[in-house]
């Protein structure tokens, strides 16, 4: 079945400290998304990615789709103690929902 | 419209009942999903409307469980008989026509 593995699954970061984290599949999909997620609460919408080779930034953060269409990039620079929360890549399926990635666990320390 | 909006936000519910999830969608949003999410783990698909048809089903999505969206505006899921292993948080998501979809807060249930 289709995968989606992210790295590193947790990291632990000081405050100020820039961050990167991946996301590789398998297969070829044509729109990537990231998402972060605070406990108890739904995935918030970060970033997409259409075109391969795109970069993508919002603020802080900036997304890569890599030119195989097998992974994707998510970079914060400058963290915050706001960023902690569990990192979600996803791909848009041919049945047109989401798929999503196993996480990263981001903790920054003040 | 303040984004998606579910309800309740927790139900726990004893084992063998009928619980319903309620979901409000971003208002000009036509399409509908619902995701299932165990602890540790990323979303995973449950079911997807257009409007108000259900378009797609996920094999997770067992008899026990139903989903309506009548009006093509907020949709219903329904789980019948639950069991412990339904314990998780549901989410729903809304998109226009881009695949870009926005989640509620989610429902955690708890299956006792």
């Amino acid at each position: 079945g289709q995968q989606l593995n992210q790295s590193p699954q947790s990291m632990f970061i000081q405050e100020g400290e820039d961050v990167s984290m991946n996301c590789t599949s398998s297969s070829i999909f044509n729109t990537w998304l990231w998402y972060k997620q605070d406990p108890g609460e739904g995935p918030v919408l970060l970033i997409a990615l259409y075109k391969a080779g795109e970069l993508t930034s919002n603020g802080r953060l900036t997304a890569q789709f890599g030119i195989t269409r097998k992974d994707s990039f998510l970079n914060i620079s400058a963290s915050i103690p706001s960023d902690v929360g569990i990192y979600f890549c996803a791909v848009l399926t041919g049945a047109n929902n989401l798929f999503f990635g196993t996480g990263t666990r981001l903790t920054v320390i003040p | 419209d303040t984004g998606v909006s579910q309800d309740p936000r927790h139900k726990i519910t004893k084992r063998g009942q009928n619980v319903t999830f309620r979901c409000d969608p971003i208002s000009e949003h036509n399409r509908l999903y619902w995701y299932r999410q165990t602890l540790g783990q990323g979303p995973e698909f449950l079911t997807y409307f257009q409007n108000e048809a259900q378009l797609e089903k996920s094999r997770l999505l067992s008899d026990r469980f139903s989903a309506e969206r009548p009006k093509g505006s907020f949709s219903t899921l329904e789980i019948q008989r639950t069991e412990q292993g339904d314990s998780a948080m549901y989410l729903c998501a809304s998109s226009a026509t881009e695949p870009e979809a926005f989640f509620g807060q989610g429902t955690r249930l708890t299956v006792v």
